[in-house]
Formats: structure tokens, C-alpha cells, sequence
């Protein structure tokens, strides 16, 4: 069984489309991320969140908006997208938001915005 | 913030030669991890280093952690085929409670 997995895995829409990442963990972890993956392989994280509430909130537009309805689910929903949007996004979760912790990541959501 | 930079960028070798890659940092870290990016795959955890000069092996991997913790090493003895992709290192400092991911060393090895 996949422990971090999320839908869609590829992804092609058009500019100013909107559109939603989801993502489920059945780990039992405590917190998720999302993260953002650029051409060059740089990985950023975009947000975090514990127990269903937001932790971290990097400086990412606020067309960019997370949402946790339960601690294994946090799904990403994007509005008016952009070409700079292209990117993979990475789901991920940690036992919780603790520094030590592994972080174990989903498969990736190829996001290419023509 | 805290940033903790990596280098190489890119490494590219021939099978059999050996590979290193470093991460450093302005601050003190409290622990720093590894993790292997297959190409089109997702990272994957390889180890945590916490203790001072703190040493590590699996296999071909060699893992250190700096005597004053603001830097790291992974190296790779005898690279093989299996070993290319790309290499992150992520660290947190005392006061922080966040990991923070350098911008990784992809490596490539040719046959």
C-alpha cells in the first residue's frame, strides 16, 4: 500500500484554469506538507500543517490555498494558473511537526500549465 | 532564514569513480538528513546524523556530520549506475523546528 499518495499524477490545463491536487496519507502521521519541485530540482516547501491546522505558510500567492479536512488528507487547490505554476508537487507527511522526524513523500503531480 | 547550501550542483562520473557532495550552513544545526531523488521518482529518506563529527555507513555511502555541525558529507564509494539521481541534504537549527532542503547535487553516472 502506497503510505503517502496523490491524485492527479499528471497534470495539463491551460492558463487560468483552476485546479486541485489531492493528497492522503495512511501513515497515522500528525502533519503534511505540501512542496514544490522547479525544473532546476529545487524543493521548496509551500505549507504545513498539524493536526489539520496550518503551521507553515511560506510566501506563496494566495492563489495557492491548502485544505485539511481530516490530519490524512490535505489537498491542494490552485485558482487562475499561471505558467510560472509548472512545476511537480510533492505531498508529504512526518509523524509530526517535529525536526527529527523522517519525511515521507508522495509520488509527485507533474503540473504543466500551457 | 536559515539556508543551507549545497554543493556540487551537477556531478557527472564515470562508474567506479567515487562521488562527494557537501552541504553547509551559517548556523549550527541541530540534525541534518539525506535523501536520493531518483529520475521522475519522488525523495526518499536515506539517513539523520545528529551527534557532533557523528560518522555513518551503508554500504557505499558514507555519511558525516561536521565536528562544529554547520556542515555535511555524503560520499559514494565506487558509484554505480544505480546511484545516479539526485542528493538533498536538509537541515533545522536549534531554534528552528523546520526541516530546510539545499538545493541538491544531481548525479549522473556513465557506464
Amino acid at each position: 500500500d502506497t503510505a503517502v499518495s496523490q491524485t492527479p499524477k499528471y497534470l495539463v490545463t491551460q492558463m487560468g484554469n483552476d485546479k486541485s491536487i489531492k493528497c492522503e496519507q495512511n501513515l497515522g502521521h500528525d502533519t503534511m506538507y505540501w512542496y514544490k519541485q522547479d525544473s532546476k530540482k529545487f524543493l521548496k516547501i509551500m505549507f504545513s500543517y498539524n493536526n489539520k491546522e496550518l503551521i507553515i505558510n511560506e510566501t506563496v500567492p494566495n492563489r495557492f490555498s491548502p485544505k485539511s479536512p481530516d490530519k490524512a488528507h490535505l489537498n491542494l487547490h490552485i485558482n487562475s494558473l499561471e505558467l510560472g505554476d509548472s512545476a511537480v508537487y510533492f505531498c508529504a507527511s512526518s509523524q509530526d511537526q517535529g525536526k527529527w522526524n523522517t519525511i515521507y513523500f508522495g509520488e509527485g503531480s507533474w503540473l504543466t500549465v500551457v | 532564514g536559515q539556508q543551507v547550501m549545497q554543493i556540487p550542483q551537477y556531478q557527472h562520473v564515470q562508474e567506479g569513480e567515487d562521488f562527494t557532495t557537501y552541504c553547509n550552513s551559517s548556523t549550527t544545526l541541530s540534525n541534518i538528513q539525506w535523501y536520493k531523488q531518483r529520475p521522475g521518482g519522488h525523495p526518499v529518506f536515506l539517513i539523520q546524523l545528529v551527534k557532533s563529527g557523528e560518522v555513518k555507513k551503508q554500504k557505499r555511502l558514507t555519511f558525516q556530520f561536521g565536528e562544529a555541525k554547520k556542515n555535511s558529507s555524503l560520499h559514494i564509494t565506487a558509484t554505480q549506475t544505480t546511484d545516479v539521481g539526485t542528493y538533498f541534504c536538509a537541515g533545522s537549527s536549534n531554534s528552528g523546528y523546520a526541516l530546510n532542503f539545499g538545493k541538491g547535487t544531481s548525479l549522473l553516472v556513465t557506464p
